[in-house]
């Protein structure tokens, strides 16, 4: 079964300053792989998603993220945080075949100060 | 669009009671996922149903869990009788196609006393 490792359960990063939020996956294949974001009280968000092809995908609100293989990594980044980022993110792996359950890392709550 | 509509926001209930949560999908979604989130545990996938039907209820915690989907444009999740553990926020999630990415609806908080 695949899963979903977000080794860092908080990050506080000063505004303006970038930011690296680490996910790493197991499954045996590529998977699609997604990036979540949950601000306080709502739903989660899509930020970005890879499926294949270029492995440097653009997403919402300035954030990209990098697709791995040899490090089974897809971390998200960030060059400049503003204080409207504090959120916690999620990642989420989804096998490209076989069962449709997406699976969710345990998240990274992300502060950020002035 | 109006997003993955859920009702309600918040239900504080006493232990014992039934409860039933609500979901309207994104009109034209095939998929329907119900998810609980708790501190300890995380986002779980309770269920989900593609084109109405339950394909996968693994995830349900036990039998005082059910959910149905009467047509595609809603969803229901019941727990009865339930228990202060049951204590979580609830979400809907809905998607047009199988490699979609997945809508998330508000959330319900449910509170059991």
């Amino acid at each position: 079964a695949q899963s979903v490792t977000q080794p860092d359960i908080h990050i506080t990063v000063s505004e303006g300053a970038s930011l690296e939020l680490r996910c790493n996956y197991s499954y045996g294949a590529t998977p699609y792989l997604f990036w979540y974001v949950q601000s306080p009280g709502q739903g989660l968000q899509l930020l970005l998603k890879y499926f294949s092809g270029d492995t440097l995908v653009q997403g919402i609100k300035g954030f990209e993220a990098e697709f791995k293989r040899s490090q089974s990594s897809f971390n998200l980044r960030k060059p400049s945080v503003h204080w409207s980022d504090a959120a916690e993110y999620f990642c989420a792996v989804f096998p490209n075949f076989g069962n449709e359950k997406l699976t969710f890392g345990t998240g990274t709550r992300l502060t950020i100060i002035p | 669009d109006a997003g993955v509509i859920q009702s309600p926001r918040h239900e504080v209930t006493e232990m014992g009671q039934e409860v039933t949560l609500r979901c309207k999908p994104i009109s034209g979604h095939d998929y329907l996922f119900w998810y609980r989130q708790t501190m300890m545990r995380g986002l779980e996938l309770l269920i989900y149903f593609n084109n109405n039907v339950p394909i996968d209820d693994s995830g349900m915690p036990e039998d005082r869990f059910s959910a149905k989907m009467p047509n595609a444009s809603f969803s229901t999740l019941k727990i009865q009788p339930s228990e202060p553990r049951d204590s979580a926020v609830y979400f809907c999630a809905s998607k047009g196609s199988y490699n979609s990415p997945l809508h998330f609806g508000n959330g319900t908080r449910l509170t059991v006393t």
